[in-house]
């Protein structure tokens, strides 16, 4: 089984709609990260979490928030949706100096 | 803030070398990573120098030179399936959060 899973894997959704990714892991990391790419660029960090109770803004969080459930849980959302969120959504985790990454999230915004 | 420059496409064919370079401008600096991302899919960690020099793991090194803000990922004995994105990054921050470069599309032909 994977260590960091995302749901689902796609998604299209339409303008102004509220949607939600969701990120769980099974490697016990404290640290989780949520990350967007977009065609031909590298990853820009959407927010991060050391743990529950600890959540931070990445470069661009403008448009997203997010909630650490557990340890194991870290969700994303788009509040209301437009479509230049059309991205790759990543999630991850770290120890030490390795970022674990999910598969991604394949979202259309229409 | 954090800024890393590498070339955005290089070919090589198959059983050669390459070398990828990245330099980067830090407001702080702990180390540099490489991951590598084939197309659609999840970034995967290749390394991380925190110190000057040449590190070697199998077919790849990378190399750091903290004075020059600058580091390359070596790839050795090229094989078709090294075709790939390979990304820069720098962690920063309490949660040694990423930075990534745009990305390096490496394609090896026959």
């Amino acid at each position: 089984d994977a260590d960091v899973t995302q749901t689902p894997r796609n998604r299209i959704t339409k303008t102004g709609k509220r949607i939600m990714l969701e990120c769980s892991q099974t490697k016990g990391h404290d640290r989780m990260y949520w990350y967007r790419q977009d065609p031909g660029l590298g990853l820009r960090l959407i927010y991060y979490s050391f743990d529950v109770k600890d959540i931070n803004k990445g470069e661009i969080s403008d448009g997203y928030s997010v909630s650490r459930q557990a340890q194991a849980k870290f969700s994303l959302s788009l509040e209301s949706a437009i479509p230049n969120q059309t991205a790759l959504y990543f999630c991850a985790t770290s120890e030490e100096n390795t970022q674990y990454f999910g598969p991604g999230t394949r979202l259309l915004v229409l | 803030g954090q800024s890393l420059e590498q070339p955005s496409e290089v070919t090589a064919v198959e059983g050669a070398i390459v070398q990828i370079n990245c330099t980067y401008q830090t407001s702080g600096f702990y180390g540099l990573s490489w991951y590598q991302q084939h197309d659609g899919g999840a970034p995967t960690f290749l390394s991380y120098n925190a110190l000057d020099g040449l590190e070697e793991t199998g077919r790849f090194s990378s190399f750091l030179s903290r004075s020059d803000s600058y580091g390359y990922l070596l790839l050795q004995e090229l094989q078709m399936k090294d075709s790939a994105s390979y990304f820069c990054a720098v962690p920063s921050g309490s949660a040694r959060q990423l930075t990534f470069g745009s990305g390096t599309q490496l394609t090896v032909l026959p």
